[in-house]
């Protein structure tokens, strides 16, 4: 069965602080998207990871990928204010199936 | 100029009428899908039509009927709706065995009472 999973699902954090969110998949797959979503929104994406070992970065925000662990990061750096929102990653399997992780809610504190 | 547009945005309606959401991309794309985001957030694909043709079909009640009538739209029929089926749809796009990522809509709440 394929599954997609993220830890921790809800995240508080305190701004200036960093942090990472994990992304467990079961089944080989050379394609992993990070995607943000702000509350009554679309999803917007981050990053697109196509190769074991690939790492992209954008601003505070830094995505890894290690397929033969079948895990991704998304790793935050000194975190802010606007940075709070729902994240998901998701993982490309057969025929085109993009399948999502249970996504994290992050929260930021002052 | 919305790469991915979807209407309704909201559609609240009775238990056992039927409607539709539609879909249109912009993006040249040939396959499109339909994803269901439940109130815990959680993210479910539906449907994909890759050129018109059916390519995923998840374990979903026939009372949901997609129809692509060409590459760059894909709509969402649902017949005699339950209160279950209160959700966010999200439409997407992508290129067929490509890179270039997934686009999504800015869905619809569809809201049965």
């Amino acid at each position: 069965e394929l599954k997609v999973e993220q830890n921790p699902l809800f995240l508080s954090m305190q701004e200036g602080k960093n942090y990472t969110i994990y992304c467990n998949y079961s089944t080989t797959s050379d394609r992993l998207y990070w995607y943000r979503q702000d509350p009554g929104k679309s999803l917007e994406s981050l990053f697109v990871l196509l190769s074991n070992g690939a790492v992209k970065q954008e601003g505070r925000l830094m995505a890894s990928l290690d397929t033969k662990a079948r895990l991704s990061t998304l790793h935050i750096t000194a975190a802010v204010h606007d940075l709070s929102a729902t994240y998901f990653c998701a993982v490309v399997f057969g025929n085109e199936k993009l399948t999502f992780g249970t996504g994290t809610r992050l929260t930021i504190i002052p | 100029d919305t790469a991915v547009s979807q209407t309704p945005k909201y559609l609240v309606t009775q238990m056992g009428n039927d409607k539709s959401i539609k879909c249109e991309q912009n993006l040249g794309h040939d396959t499109m899908y339909w994803y269901k985001q439940d109130s815990k957030k959680f993210l479910k694909i539906m449907f994909s039509y890759n050129n018109k043709e059916l390519i995923i079909n998840e374990t979903v009640p026939n009372r949901f009927s997609p129809k692509s009538p060409d590459k760059a739209h894909l709509n969402l029929h649902i017949n005699s709706l339950e209160l279950g089926d209160s959700a966010v749809y999200f439409c997407a796009s992508s290129q067929w065995d490509r890179d270039y990522g997934y686009t999504f809509g800015s869905g619809t709440r569809l809201t049965v009472v």
